[in-house]
């Protein structure tokens, strides 16, 4: 399974409304996480279970979709929001796919 | 506090071994299924392998299918990746991660505890 993300990368600013997209090549049910990477860090889980806030991530995040189509949205980017993140399937084994990443930066 | 180590990354020459390890303390690791998870230099995730919490399920990448082969020690709070007939292309930071998935043999859910990564080069 393929999974796309898009965009690749984003400029925005400060309590911009962002939304980055993950397509799977097919239905994943609901089995997808998201992850936040700074440079230089290990991933953080954001999402998981396509729309299940992790425990400690704050609330402007969230995940939607289901099948082959999933959004994460950030409703107020925040300074520390400045990432990189990943989206990955768990439905389809034996390959945990993740997707290609989308870097959001300052603007 | 929930950790996670890793440690045995280095230089390697091509068709060499490594054996990479990662020590799990604050929770029960024995309940937890575990991933191994690399990074390539300037390059994005790469998924790599899982072990179920008991070792009864296991799956790799297609990319390490073979080479590659994750194990447990539960009793030892430890995770292992051997590493054999590196290629240049496994060049990576190598994450071990927690899996949410508790006491489940056949699903996973997500990786919500990381390590800081170990490095590993392969080069001549």
């Amino acid at each position: 399974i393929q999974l796309t993300q898009s965009p690749s990368s984003l400029s925005a600013s400060v309590g911009d409304r962002v939304t980055i997209t993950c397509r799977a090549s097919q239905a994943i049910r609901s089995y997808l996480a998201w992850y936040q990477q700074e440079p230089g860090k290990a991933p953080k889980l954001l999402i998981y279970a396509a729309s299940t806030l992790q425990s400690g991530v704050p609330s402007r995040f969230s995940g939607s979709g289901s099948g082959t189509d999933f959004t994460l949205t950030i409703s107020s980017l925040q300074p520390e929001d400045f990432a990189t993140y990943y989206c990955q399937q768990l439905n389809s084994y034996p390959t945990l796919t993740f997707g290609g990443g989308t870097k959001v930066e300052i603007k | 506090q929930v950790q996670l180590v890793e440690s045995g990354g280095g230089v390697v020459q091509p068709g060499r071994s490594l054996r990479l390890s990662c020590a799990a303390s604050g929770f029960t690791f024995s309940s937890y299924g575990m991933h191994w998870v690399r990074q390539a230099p300037g390059k994005g995730l790469e998924w790599v392998a899982v072990m179920s919490y008991d070792g009864s399920s296991k799956y790799y990448a297609d990319s390490v299918k073979g080479r590659f082969t994750i194990s447990r020690d539960n009793p030892k709070n430890t995770l292992h990746l051997q590493m054999n007939s590196l290629r240049d292309e496994d060049t990576a930071v190598y994450y071990c991660a927690k899996d949410l998935s508790y006491f489940s043999r056949d699903h996973f859910y997500g990786m919500d505890v990381w390590g800081q990564g170990t490095t590993v080069t392969v080069s001549s």
